[in-house]
């Protein structure tokens, strides 16, 4: 089945700096790749995923990510971060229909 | 336009209750899916179900967990004769017919205290 790997578990920020979070994947197949975001006491929303076609995607809230095929890697990105975007961060892939997550990122950010 | 809803949002139970999820999917969704996020573990899946079909429960614990998805009405995760470990939140999913490329929509979660 295929996996994906989150490097790191926090990353602390200042606001306005650009944050990278760091998502590996194992796959010899096609692959679809999600990143969700949950804010505290909250469920998960999609910010972006990647299906096919362009290895840049862009999502909401201003956040990117690319799809590097020969790194077996999905880095989500954001060039300057807001306070609101403390939250916890998850890669997932799809396996047939189920998602399997990343151990997730929580991202804090500082005035 | 109203999301996935679950309810209750908490609920505290005492060893040895059941307790019982609810969860209605987004308008035009048949299919739902049950995902448990254990503290330190991470979100796991349970169970993908259809209207009235289980598709595949091979995430969920052996004993004591059940899950449907009647004709009418929500989709209903059941955890009888709970333990400590039962706590969790648990988040339900839908999404349209078609698998893979289709997103998941997840609703808020319950969060299950066991006392």
């Amino acid at each position: 089945a295929q996996s994906v790997t989150q490097l790191d578990s926090q990353v602390p920020v200042f606001e306005e700096a650009p944050v990278e979070l760091r998502c590996n994947y194992s796959s010899s197949v096609s692959v679809y790749l999600f990143w969700y975001v949950q804010y505290p006491n909250q469920g998960l929303q999609l910010l972006l995923k990647y299906l096919s076609g362009s290895t840049l995607v862009k999502g909401i809230n201003g956040f990117e990510a690319e799809f590097n095929k020969s790194q077996t890697s999905f880095h989500l990105r954001k060039p300057s971060v807001h306070i609101s975007d403390t939250a916890e961060y998850f890669c997932a892939v799809v396996n047939d229909y189920k998602l399997s997550f990343g151990a997730g990122t929580t991202v804090t950010v500082r005035a | 336009n109203a999301g996935v809803m679950q309810n209750p949002r908490h609920l505290v139970r005492r060893r040895g209750q059941e307790a019982r999820l609810r969860c209605s999917p987004m308008k035009g969704h048949s299919h739902v899916y049950w995902y448990r996020q254990l503290p330190e573990e991470g979100l796991k899946f349970m169970v993908y179900l259809q209207k009235e079909n289980i598709i595949d429960e091979s995430g969920m614990p052996k004993e004591r967990f059940s899950a449907e998805f009647p004709k009418e009405g929500p989709s209903i995760l059941r955890i009888q004769q709970v333990v400590r470990g039962d706590s969790a939140a648990y988040f339900c999913a839908s999404s349209r017919p078609g698998q893979g490329r289709v997103e998941q929509y997840f609703g808020p979660g319950t969060r299950l205290t066991v006392t």
